[in-house]
């Protein structure tokens, strides 16, 4: 079947905008992850659905930063008011209830000029 | 403060080398440590460990968790070109399901 995808696959955009980033996960994984990698860097771990319920947001590195989850589904991660140190790849991965494994997106590769 | 540390960050080897990439954690409530290989952006699975001294293989990579002394090492033998990538180590843990990465360690293979 589909793998995670997840849109758009390249974001540019100007300081102070804001952005949405969305993740399509593997259908019938009901645990979503979103993750930041930063040029060199390891993934930062930003928060997890368990359904549509996230149980820690403080990954998140700022207020700016939200995620939502509908349906069990799609999520969506929202920048608000972008800086510069924004810029990273964005990360989303699935897995089923309970497993470890994580399956991973292509990601979004976000420019904050 | 969690942490994983991988090492070394990077490597250059020729095909036919055997390499040994390490993993050391500090995390509170471990619950598994993970490999993920890195070609271009999606990481892709490897290896889960939950037990120590359990060797898990898979053709030419192995690997092994010490939960007495807190690391991992995943062991590469007879490399090929295409097993040059970025090695990441993730530990997961049971506080609401977080999964902490490791820097990650460069691997390039040369012919």
């Amino acid at each position: 079947g589909a793998g995670v995808s997840q849109s758009p696959s390249n974001k540019v955009t100007e300081k102070g905008k804001d952005v949405e980033l969305r993740c399509d996960p593997i259908s019938g994984h009901t645990a979503l992850y979103w993750y930041r990698q930063s040029l060199g860097q390891g993934l930062e771990f930003l928060i997890y659905f368990q359904g549509n319920s996230a149980p820690d947001k403080s990954g998140l590195p700022s207020d700016r930063f939200s995620a939502e989850r509908t349906g069990g589904s799609v999520s969506t991660l929202t920048i608000q008011r972008t800086q510069q140190e924004d810029s990273a790849v964005y990360l989303c991965a699935s897995s089923l209830v309970g497993m470890d494994e994580q399956y991973f997106g292509p990601g979004t590769r976000l420019t904050v000029t | 403060e969690d942490k994983v540390v991988q090492s070394p960050l990077s490597l250059v080897v020729h095909e036919g080398d055997t390499v040994t990439l390490n993993c050391s954690y500090e995390v509170t409530n471990f619950r598994s440590l993970l490999w993920y290989k890195q070609e271009k952006k999606a990481p892709t699975f490897l290896f889960m460990l939950t037990s120590s001294g359990i060797e898990k293989k898979s053709g030419r990579l192995s690997s092994i968790l010490d939960k007495k002394e807190l690391f991992s090492i995943l062991n590469i033998t007879a490399t090929q070109t295409g097993d040059s990538a970025v090695y990441l180590c993730a530990v997961g843990v049971y506080n609401f399901n977080k999964f902490y990465f490791g820097s990650g360690t460069k691997l390039n293979v040369k012919p």
